[in-house]
């Protein structure tokens, strides 16, 4: 069956480093790729999404680039922030399901 | 402040009985989705509702019924529960007309029919 698989955290890294957030799928058929993040004491909100191929997503200075020959929706950041501090979920969706990976908790210290 | 709330939290509950979840969201978002969890594999969509209007019923069981009674609110009511309905449901909503994928979840119930 369709799942996702995500790196395991936690993630710890010093202000203005670099972020990679390692996210690869099984699926059937053409799914749509999302990175939802959690905040803490809050629910998921869709951080960016791509719904083809080749689709790059991007929001808040995050990119996630739908690759189909490698089966991967990498997310990567050029310079984190403490307040990216959460904890990140990789997702699928596919045939109105939806599968989420266990999520990366992201510790950004100053 | 909570962006898409639902309540209870956990609800445990007698075979047969009747209950309701709600939900509701603050975001000023136009659709808003009901999602089964049954394992930790995946949320199956239920519902989705797009300014009170139903624009999405999969097949369930007639005995779930939603209802929203204005955009920010889309409650869940199940009748004459049964022990398969025990699982997490989460409340979602977006931004996005008619999109089946949600923005932002709520925390999710966890129903536990005994």
């Amino acid at each position: 069956g369709d799942s996702v698989t995500q790196m395991e955290g936690p993630v710890t890294l010093s202000e203005e480093a670099f972020l990679t957030i390692n996210c690869t799928y099984t699926a059937t058929g053409y799914p749509s790729l999302f990175w939802y993040v959690q905040y803490p004491g809050e629910g998921l909100q869709l951080l960016l999404k791509a719904t083809k191929a080749d689709d790059k997503g991007s929001n808040k200075g995050f990119e996630a680039t739908y690759r189909k020959e490698t089966t991967s929706f990498h997310l990567e950041k050029g310079s984190v922030q403490v307040s990216d501090s959460a904890v990140y979920f990789c997702a699928l969706s596919n045939f109105n399901k939806f599968y989420f990976g266990s999520g990366t908790k992201l510790n950004v210290k100053p | 402040d909570t962006a898409v709330s639902q309540t209870p939290k956990y609800l445990v509950t007698q075979m047969g009985n009747d209950k309701s979840i709600k939900c509701e969201q603050n975001l000023g978002h136009d659709t808003m989705y009901w999602y089964k969890q049954d394992s930790k594999k995946f949320l199956k969509i239920m519902f989705s509702y797009n300014n009170k209007e139903l624009i999405i019923n999969e097949t369930v069981p007639n005995r779930f019924s939603p209802k929203s009674p204005d955009k920010a609110h889309l409650n869940l009511h199940i009748n004459s529960l049964e022990l398969g309905d025990s699982a997490v449901y989460f409340c979602a909503s977006s931004q996005v007309d008619r999109t089946t994928w949600p923005s932002t979840f709520g925390s999710g119930t966890r129903l536990t029919v005994v």
